[in-house]
């Protein structure tokens, strides 16, 4: 079955844009969460949605938003770009979103959307 | 408040040796670790996990050690491939929030 499916892949903004990206999940899958990936800093969590609710939010300034429609698909939007917002943003689902007897749960991630801010 | 750490940002071995990557962690409400490898331009897959409950996971040429009283965890992988050269990534769940490590550079030379 498909894989989880983020657009677009590359683009380049200017400070005080905005952008908007998106991620289709693995069919069945309820739950996405979102991840920066910055050089050193590993992945940072920005929120996860389930069954169209935010469930999970991390340390980002308002800036920083998404939501998650009925068919789970999910954008985030970052408003007011800064240099710093550059960085590879990371989509993934699962099942479910929390572990179960059978074991832990497991992120399925998209190839990311490499943002680069000018 | 890095709760998972990862304090080597590279290692290089030999193909055929073993690779042994190390995670330490600060939060004790942990219940699962995992791990995670990444090549360029692609996203992160799966590769192991284990309960907090367990002190060892094996899964083909991979292996995963945790040691609760020292909160720390390994990954070990035999023989290392150069296929296996990737960025490793450790992570831990609390509830349904995956906390990530900074990650470590692989890199097997053939």
């Amino acid at each position: 079955k498909a894989g989880v499916t983020q657009t677009p892949r590359y683009l380049i903004k200017t400070r005080g844009q905005q952008v908007t990206l998106s991620c289709s999940p693995i069919s069945g899958h309820r739950s996405v969460s979102w991840y920066q990936q910055t050089p050193g800093q590993g992945l940072q969590f920005l929120f996860e949605y389930f069954s169209e609710t935010q469930r999970n939010k991390g340390n980002f300034p308002g800036r920083f938003s998404g939501r998650q429609f009925s068919n789970s698909r999910s954008e985030m939007n970052v408003s007011t770009l800064e240099l710093g917002d550059s960085a590879l943003y990371l989509c993934a689902s699962s099942l479910r979103t929390l572990p179960s007897r059978s074991g832990a749960n497991v992120l399925t991630f998209g190839a990311g959307s490499r943002l680069t801010v000018l | 408040d890095q709760q998972v750490k990862q304090n080597s940002p590279s290692l290089s071995v030999q193909e055929g040796r073993i690779s042994i990557l190390n995670c330490d962690y600060t939060n004790s409400m942990f219940d699962y670790f995992l791990w995670y490898k990444k090549y360029p331009a692609e996203g992160p897959t799966f590769l192991i996990s284990i309960s907090s409950i367990k002190d060892k996971n094996e899964d083909g040429r991979f292996t995963v050690f945790l040691n609760k009283s020292a909160k720390h965890l390994s990954l070990h992988i035999v023989p290392s491939q150069p296929g296996d050269s990737a960025v490793y990534f450790c992570a831990a769940t609390s509830g349904s929030r995956l906390t990530f490590g900074e990650g470590t550079q692989l890199t097997v030379n053939p």
